[in-house]
């Protein structure tokens, strides 16, 4: 079953705690992206990466952290900076690298909630 | 970097009826925009897209069109049914960053 995943798809986090959101894809995409979502808002660049070892900051990337160490995988860290993480947090992939100019297929999101 | 505005950010309408939801955008080389459906708690699912070659595109009962010159494009549903109530987004591709940049969205709701 090919597709991309998300894991857990609820989070709960205490003040001061890192926590890090899943995603893996084996649709052998190179590009890869998360984006984050507020109620009754957009959806909004975190991070992005377009090739395996390589990631650029989103308009939102404060607080956040990620890695590229395999194809297949692409982690987000919400670390203690991040003053306001709950949200919805979407994870997407492309096939074509260099452009996100195909389809761009979402996992089913994590919803991260500070308690 | 792209900037895209949606409108309106809610729209009401009665079974059968068509439905229009437009944006804008800011890149003048951006040259992909897909529009997306997303159901309540649910992942955003690509409904149809349009490349800057044509300006217009139909599936179905939903088309969109585009305007390079004026840089807005506008999705057309018509005969609408319950079930496309959803919120719906468009995007446009940010040709400097190399990742689509979204619209705040439309929250569509279809009368029986």
């Amino acid at each position: 079953d090919g597709g991309i995943t998300q894991s857990p798809k609820y989070l709960f986090r205490k003040e001061g705690q890192n926590v890090t959101l899943s995603c893996e894809q084996n649709l052998n995409h190179d590009a890869m992206y998360w984006y984050r979502q507020d109620p009754g808002q957009g959806l909004r660049l975190i991070y992005y990466s377009q090739i395996v070892n390589d990631f650029q900051k989103g308009d939102i990337a404060e607080g956040y952290s990620v890695s590229r160490e395999k194809k297949e995988s692409f982690p987000l860290t919400v670390t203690s900076a991040q003053k306001n993480p709950t949200a919805f947090y979407l994870c997407a992939s492309s096939p074509q690298i260099g452009t996100m100019n195909t389809e761009a297929f979402f996992g089913q999101g994590t919803r991260l909630t500070v308690v | 970097g792209e900037n895209v505005e949606q409108h309106p950010s809610t729209l009401s309408v009665q079974e059968g009826d068509s439905a229009v939801i437009k944006c804008t955008y800011s890149d003048s080389a951006s040259n992909y925009f897909p529009w997306y459906k997303q159901e309540l708690g649910k992942r955003p699912q690509l409904i149809i897209d349009i490349r800057s070659n044509v300006g217009e595109k139909k599936d179905q009962r939903i088309a969109v069109t585009l305007n390079k010159t004026a840089k807005h494009f506008s999705l057309h549903i018509t005969e609408t049914q319950p079930e496309d109530s959803a919120v719906y987004f468009c995007a446009a591709l940010d040709t400097g960053r190399r990742a689509l940049t979204f619209g705040s969205g439309t929250r569509l709701q279809v009368q029986p």
